[in-house]
């Protein structure tokens, strides 16, 4: 059964902690992306990587870090450096298509509180 | 800057009338228009995809247009059931592999029965 996981589904941090969100596909797909979404708020590009190894900064990548050792997986930590983390992150992926246009498979999204 | 704008945050409806959806591109024309569909809670769900070449497409009751004259993609949903309740978001995204995508905020629709 093929699909983009997330893990945990809750989190919740203390002040001052880094925490790291899990996203995992087995779509085969080269591109993964995070996103963040806020209440009444669109989707907003943390990071993206198309290959393993590479990764480039989104809109809002400050105080966030990923990692892409495997094409399977793609962390996200969200450190102590982010001022506002609580929000609902979701973890896209896509094939690549030399002309774009490549639609998105989303997970089910982590939702991080910091208490 | 590149953005896109969904003009309403809700849209109600009765059930049985057709939807329609607005959304709105500045400063950049994007190749292709996406549309997606988030219900609460969840990640959003693929819907349909229209380049910029074609003016129409269509899937089962959704049609999707494009027109950059107006800069403009609208989304109807004909013969609407409460089940089409949901965030429906517009993104966009450029003619290069492998670029993410640009997000709308979203507008929310209630079908009513």
């Amino acid at each position: 059964d093929g699909g983009i996981t997330q893990s945990p589904k809750y989190l919740f941090r203390k002040e001052g902690q880094n925490v790291t969100l899990s996203c995992e596909q087995n779509l085969n797909h080269d591109a993964m992306y995070w996103y963040r979404q806020d209440p009444g708020q669109g989707l907003r590009l943390i990071y993206y990587s198309q290959i393993v190894n590479d990764f480039q900064k989104g809109d809002i990548a400050e105080g966030y870090s990923v990692s892409r050792e495997k094409k399977e997986s793609f962390p996200l930590t969200v450190t102590s450096a982010q001022k506002n983390p609580t929000a609902f992150y979701l973890c896209a992926s896509s094939i690549l298509l030399a002309e774009g246009g490549n639609e998105q498979f989303f997970g089910p999204g982590t939702r991080l509180t910091v208490l | 800057s590149q953005k896109i704008e969904q003009n309403s945050e809700a849209l109600n409806i009765q059930e049985g009338k057709t939807a329609t959806l607005t959304c709105n591109y500045t400063n950049y024309s994007p190749a292709y228009l996406q549309w997606y569909r988030q219900d609460p809670g969840r990640g959003p769900v693929f819907l349909l995809l229209i380049r910029e070449n074609e003016k129409e497409k269509r899937k089962e009751r959704l049609k999707v247009t494009f027109d950059t004259t107006l800069k403009q993609s609208l989304f109807h949903i004909t013969a609407s059931q409460p089940a089409d309740s949901a965030t429906y978001l517009c993104a966009r995204t450029s003619g290069q592999a492998g670029t993410a995508l640009i997000f709308g905020k979203g507008t929310t629709l209630s079908v009513s029965s």
